[in-house]
């Protein structure tokens, strides 16, 4: 069973801190991604990465960085937390060879941040 | 840009036949998405269309039209576990793992 596991379900930070938000797949996926979930503005794209230390920005980048050592462990950093922050952040994962999990996105729970 | 468009929140009854439309403009297509999320749940995949026509999975269909940017997911014989949120996602030409979702659909089923 594919899974993806986020660190926290609920994390509360104040403005200014520095947040580490860690993803982990266990599918051995080349591909991963970080979204962030907003009522009314869906799923939107911070950064994915293609493979270990590679990464490349989604739509959303600003205010935040993301790092891959390893090839299951997908990491998001928030330099500085700001309240427009607050938000579900949802962690991805998908194949990149053919077959059944090219096509498919796995994604974790979800970590709910709140900045205060 | 991209635009993704879909019903905010639709109502069905139990054992009924419901249709979530999606609408899109982007600037290319690879694929269109289905995703399925239960309230503080991960959105879990529920089909894929590349091709123009229906793709049956159970209970579940997905069309595709990319002539007119538009897809339906139709779900039949409704039960109450499919009350959920229905998220349509486009997936872009030159990158694979550039997916643009809409807002989501909320799904209500009734007794």
């Amino acid at each position: 069973d594919v899974k993806v596991t986020q660190s926290s379900r609920y994390l509360v930070k104040r403005t200014g801190e520095k947040v580490f938000l860690e993803c982990v797949q266990d599918m051995d996926h080349e591909n991963m991604f970080w979204y962030r979930q907003d009522p009314g503005l869906g799923l939107r794209l911070i950064y994915f990465s293609y493979d270990v230390k590679m990464k490349e920005k989604g739509d959303i980048p600003e205010g935040y960085s993301v790092s891959r050592e390893k090839k299951e462990r997908f990491s998001l950093i928030l330099e500085s937390a700001s309240t427009n922050q607050t938000s579900m952040y949802l962690c991805a994962s998908r194949g990149g060879k053919a077959g059944k999990a090219y096509n498919e996105q796995f994604f974790g729970p979800g970590t709910r941040l709140t900045v205060l | 840009g991209q635009n993704i468009d879909q019903p905010t929140e639709m109502t069905a009854t139990e054992g009924a036949i419901v249709q979530i439309n999606c609408t899109y403009q982007t600037s290319g297509f690879n694929g269109l998405f289905w995703y399925q999320q239960h309230a503080g749940e991960a959105p879990t995949f529920l089909s894929y269309n590349v091709l123009d026509g229906l793709e049956e999975k159970g209970r579940f269909s997905s069309f595709l039209s990319r002539s007119k940017g538009y897809s339906y997911l139709l779900l039949k014989e409704l039960q109450m576990k499919d009350s959920a949120s229905y998220l349509c996602a486009v997936r872009g030409t030159y990158n694979f793992n550039k997916f643009y979702f809409g807002s989501g659909t909320k799904l209500n089923v009734k007794p």
